[in-house]
């Protein structure tokens, strides 16, 4: 089956740095990602879609100058969180639908902790 | 902004026992997807319902999507441990957008 992977897996930084996480589908292209927040105990929250080639499209309530999301290519979308502070702390995840399908894949997640 | 419930929130039951875990939404969904996730990795498909009315069974899972296509159950015949996990309901939109429902945690003791 379709693969996501994601990098790093989990990081830790101080308050006030940049961190980049990576989402790459490895065995198809994927033109659509998506990005996910995760709050210990709580469900997915979708932040934004990454569309290869132009901007991305952020959900309600979700900071595109704070998030700011590039993909640059089929198989390839990058997530980084500016400035980050100790409430951006949770566990990032991406998905990729298959084209042609309704079928998405979920990248393993990061987990992200700022100090 | 489309909302799906899940019921219940956390379910602690022993080795065994049956199980229904619900999603509600007052919206259409073109399809529905049930994922399990276990802690410090990414959700998992388990399956995907389309049409109103289907039920699906996997192993000892079994899922049914409303007549309307606005809501969901899961049930579980005879839970083990290697059940335990959260459950999460997912209705899917345009473009390939998932709605995430609010979650049912389940442990399975022995």
């Amino acid at each position: 089956g379709a693969v996501v992977s994601q990098h790093p897996s989990r990081v830790i930084c101080k308050s006030g740095t940049s961190v980049k996480i990576e989402c790459r589908s490895l065995d198809f292209q994927a033109t659509t990602m998506f990005w996910y927040r995760q709050f210990p105990k709580q469900s997915l929250m979708l932040m934004a879609t990454s569309n290869e080639g132009s901007k991305a499209t952020y959900e309600q309530g979700v900071e595109k100058d704070k998030f700011l999301i590039n993909h640059a290519s089929l198989t390839l979308s990058t997530l980084t969180v500016t400035s980050a502070h100790p409430e951006d702390s949770s566990f990032y995840i991406c998905s990729a639908p298959s084209e042609g399908q309704e079928t998405q894949y979920f990248g393993p997640g990061t987990r992200l902790l700022v100090l | 902004t489309q909302l799906l419930e899940q019921s219940p929130q956390f379910l602690s039951i022993q080795e065994g026992e049956n199980l229904t875990v619900y999603c509600n939404s007052s919206s259409v969904f073109s399809s529905l997807q049930w994922y399990r996730q276990e802690p410090g990795e990414g959700p998992v498909l388990l399956v995907t319902v389309v049409t109103g009315g289907e039920v699906k069974k996997l192993k000892r899972l079994t899922f049914q999507f409303g007549d309307a296509r606005k809501d969901s159950s899961l049930h579980i015949t005879a839970a083990q441990p290697g059940d335990t996990g959260l459950y999460l309901c997912a209705g899917a939109g345009t473009a390939s957008k998932l709605t995430f429902g609010t979650g049912t945690r389940l442990q399975v003791t022995l």
